[in-house]
């Protein structure tokens, strides 16, 4: 039990697109979702925490406007990139945490996007 | 804020014991989580310490200290696929990781 699933999990994409990238909790259901970037050979840095229903909460430093979130379901969060470019690329990697317990995160496996 | 410390590199021998040290700053949380990650993986989860002392998992183990800010990652019997970096990380209504600490293993 307790499966993120990530999708795409690898993408290339020409600087100025936008690229959508899934996060689902494929057998709970997840009111709260995080957003990670980590860049090579550094840690995760948390982007924002995404709700159910409601607007995303940005960590300080991360362009709101940029990186898109919406989170219409209890099992579905999307991170859109949007105007990417090279310094946008990345592994994304998505959260869930289980609706009602406040402790436990299951990561999803990661998106890794390359801007050309 | 919350900030995490931790070596960048350890460097151990297969079979051996080695022990990841990792100090934190933070003005509350609900605990102290560590997670293992493969080049190009994501990472999963190892251990949870939410109570100060000793938690066994296997070849895993790790300790809290609150009243130290302290806690290490024990791992036993070495085997080469431990070789990943390994994270600590604050457990709030949301995780914050450290740096990372990369463990190098020698045959």
């Amino acid at each position: 039990g307790a499966v993120v699933s990530q999708h795409p999990s690898r993408v290339i994409c020409k600087s100025g697109t936008s690229v959508k990238i899934e996060c689902r909790s494929l057998d709970f259901q997840a009111t709260t979702m995080f957003w990670y970037r980590q860049f090579p050979k550094q840690s995760l840095m948390l982007m924002a925490t995404s709700n159910e229903g409601s607007k995303a909460t940005y960590e300080q430093g991360v362009e709101k406007d940029k990186f898109l979130i919406n989170h219409a379901s209890l099992t579905l969060s999307t991170l859109t990139v949007t105007s990417a470019h090279p310094e946008d690329s990345s592994f994304y990697i998505c959260s869930a945490r289980v609706t009602g317990n406040t402790y436990e995160q299951y990561f999803g496996p990661g998106t890794r996007l390359t801007v050309t | 804020g919350q900030s995490l410390e931790q070596p960048s590199e350890v460097t151990a021998v297969e079979g051996a014991i080695v022990q990841i040290n990792c100090t934190y700053q933070t003005s509350g949380f609900y605990g102290l989580s560590w997670y293992q990650q493969h080049d190009g993986g994501a990472p999963t989860f190892l251990s949870y310490n939410a109570l100060d002392g000793l938690e066994e998992t296997g070849r895993f183990s790790s300790f809290l200290s609150r009243s130290d800010s302290y806690g290490y990652l024990l791992l036993q019997e070495l085997q080469m696929k431990d070789s990943a970096s390994y994270f600590c990380a604050l457990r709030d209504d949301k995780i914050i990781f450290g740096k990372g600490t990369r463990l190098h293993i020698l045959p």
